[in-house]
Parts: C-alpha cells; sequence; structure tokens
C-alpha cells in the first residue's frame, strides 16, 4: 500500500468552483507539504505544516488554503479555481529530522 | 540556499553509467546536496545525499568536489527505468533552526537512457 496517497489523481472542474484535494499519509511523519508543478517548471512549494497546529505559507500561496486535520491528513482547497491553477499537485511528508521528503502520486488539476 | 546549475539534458546508453554533474560554486559550510528524481508526472524521488564525503547507496554514488562547489551523481549501469529529471538541490542542515525545512526543486536534468 502506498504511504502517501492523494485523492482524486485527476479533476476537471470550471473557474470559479470550490476545490479540495485531500492528502493522507500513514508514515507517521510531522511534516507535510504541498506543491504544485507546471509543465517544464520544477515544483513550488505553496504550503507546508509542521504539525497539526503549526501552518505556514510556502512561495505560492496566494488562491490556496489549507487544513491539517489530523496528522495523518493534511488538505489543500481552492476557494474560487481559475485556469492559471491548472497544474499537477503533490503532497509530500517529512521526518522533523529529515529533508528527505516522500511524495504522493499527485493530483492532476484541469480548470476550465 | 545556494543556488545550483544543472544541464537541462542527458543521454545515456543502456548499461553505461550515467554522470549527471551539479553545479553549487555558492554552497555554504553546513548546506547539503540533495538529490532527486521524478519519472515522467510521478512523486519525486529521494536518491541520495551528502556534505562532504562521496556516498553511495543501493541507487546511485554521489561525488562531491573538495571545495564542494559541484557534485556528480553517478547511476552506475543505466537502465531504461532510470529515465527521469534529475534535481540536484542545496539545503541547509536539517533544523539548524529558523524554517530550514525547505526543498527548492529547480528545473532539473532531464536523463534520457537510451537501449
Amino acid at each position: 500500500d502506498a504511504d502517501v496517497t492523494q485523492t482524486p489523481r485527476n479533476r476537471i472542474t470550471k473557474t470559479g468552483k470550490r476545490i479540495m484535494l485531500e492528502c493522507s499519509q500513514t508514515k507517521g511523519h510531522d511534516r507535510m507539504y504541498w506543491y504544485r508543478q507546471d509543465p517544464g517548471l520544477g515544483l513550488r512549494l505553496i504550503y507546508y505544516s509542521f504539525d497539526v497546529k503549526d501552518i505556514n505559507k510556502g512561495e505560492i500561496s496566494d488562491g490556496y488554503s489549507v487544513s491539517r486535520q489530523a496528522q495523518a491528513k493534511f488538505s489543500l482547497s481552492l476557494e474560487s479555481a481559475i485556469p492559471n491553477q491548472t497544474a499537477l499537485y503533490f503532497c509530500a511528508t517529512s521526518e522533523r529530522q529529515s529533508r528527505e521528503q516522500f511524495f504522493g502520486p499527485g493530483t492532476r488539476l484541469t480548470v476550465l | 540556499d545556494a543556488k545550483t546549475t544543472q544541464p537541462p539534458s542527458m543521454d545515456c546508453a543502456e548499461g553505461r553509467a550515467a554522470n549527471l554533474p551539479c553545479n553549487h560554486s555558492t554552497i555554504s559550510g553546513n548546506e547539503y546536496v540533495y538529490w532527486y528524481r521524478q519519472i515522467h508526472s510521478q512523486g519525486p524521488q529521494y536518491i541520495i545525499h551528502g556534505l562532504k564525503n562521496n556516498e553511495t547507496n543501493e541507487m546511485a554514488s554521489l561525488i562531491i568536489t573538495e571545495d564542494r562547489k559541484s557534485s556528480t551523481l553517478i547511476l552506475p549501469h543505466a537502465t531504461l527505468r532510470d529515465t527521469a529529471v534529475y534535481y540536484c538541490i542545496v539545503s541547509p542542515p536539517r533544523d539548524s533552526g529558523g524554517s530550514n525545512y525547505k526543498l527548492t526543486f529547480g528545473k532539473g536534468t532531464l536523463l534520457t537512457v537510451n537501449p
């Protein structure tokens, strides 16, 4: 079974809709991250969470919000989706004392 | 964080060694070099990391120059499944204080392993 899972894997939505992407992990890691990747580019950090009560903005947080419901769950929301949020979204986890991040399989989001 | 420079693409014959270079001339004394790879549209995968000494694991070897301004990731016997984008990342030591959590992914090197 995958240690880091993301749902949905693919989503097509329309401009203005609210979308939630979910991430769950069974690794027992404290830290969780949300990244987006645009074609031909590297990953950019949206939000990160060091524990349930510690959530921080990354480099491109505008237009996104997150919720850390439990140690194992970290959700990313687009309150009002727009076409330039079309991208591949990755969730990742890490232990507190490590830079090794474990990534989920990704969610491909298309905003029409 | 120190910036890294990698060639945008490289080719390698199957079964041969793949040597992927990375320049990080502004690296600080306490910064580590990390390598990740991303197979087409999958989540990135950790490969290896090092500080000063050369490192080897079941996936690859990492050679860091004595002045630490560059490094080379070596895949000793490349296979078709090694075709991926390889990212070289420089990062402060774990929990060195403040917000030293971050991995900054650039564009990486697309390695194509040919049959």
